[in-house]
């Protein structure tokens, strides 16, 4: 089935560790979202791409990095992961030259202690 | 993108129509009018877009004025699995920059 999968599916991570968080289409979208969502707020926008080989900064880009080395994937590093990134994430894509609606993957909750 | 402003929260009768509005006064004349709904924690999905006419497709229908500053969705028969928070967002036809998602409403059906 065509969609979005993300992985791990939850995590509780140590304070201080690396963590990277996993988002693979295979819808052949151009562009593809990084959100994170905390208790009982809105999406915040961390990172996104465009194209394979762009990112750009989102909202709140702080403590993440990117990278989109192909069209299919997407992973959001916390090279150092805090408490304060304790939060629900959400991967994205979405084909830009169309205009088509954004397709979101079922969320990555993260607990960092 | 234009920036959109939604009230923060709406009740609605089970089997009645929810009208959820949406003010976008600074929408530009490439920007189209998207909505996605968000139920529980599951991931936002989405529901409809506009450009100026207004649509229809099976979830709902979009209404936009006709100078563009406002729309609204409109779920003709609401049910308990309605229940969510729905977003208003614009922006332009073939924009490859962000995606950018405000507060929304959160809508509540009520038996």
């Amino acid at each position: 089935i065509a969609g979005i999968t993300q992985a791990p599916t939850s995590q509780i991570l140590a304070a201080g560790r690396r963590m990277t968080l996993r988002c693979t289409q295979d819808m052949r979208h151009n562009a593809m979202y990084w959100y994170r969502q905390d208790l009982g707020l809105g999406l915040r926008l961390i990172h996104y791409s465009n194209t394979a080989g762009t990112t750009g900064k989102g909202e709140v880009p702080d403590g993440y990095s990117v990278s989109r080395a192909n069209t299919d994937d997407f992973p959001l590093t916390l090279a150092s992961a805090v408490p304060s990134q304790t939060s629900v994430y959400f991967c994205a894509s979405s084909d830009t030259s169309r205009g088509t609606e954004a397709f979101f993957g079922q969320g990555t909750r993260l607990t960092v202690v | 993108d234009a920036k959109t402003t939604q009230p923060p929260s709406m009740d609605c009768a089970e089997g009645r129509a929810a009208n959820l509005p949406c003010n976008h006064s600074t929408i530009s004349g490439n920007e189209y009018v998207y909505w996605y709904r968000q139920i529980h924690s599951q991931g936002p999905q989405y529901i409809i877009h506009g450009l100026k006419n207004n649509e229809t497709n099976e979830m709902a229908s979009l209404i936009i004025t006709e100078d563009r500053k406002s729309s609204t969705l409109i779920l003709p028969h609401a049910t308990l699995r309605d229940t969510a928070v729905y977003y208003c967002i614009v922006r332009a036809f073939h924009n490859t920059d962000k995606l950018i998602f405000g507060t929304g409403t959160r809508l509540q059906v009520f038996p």
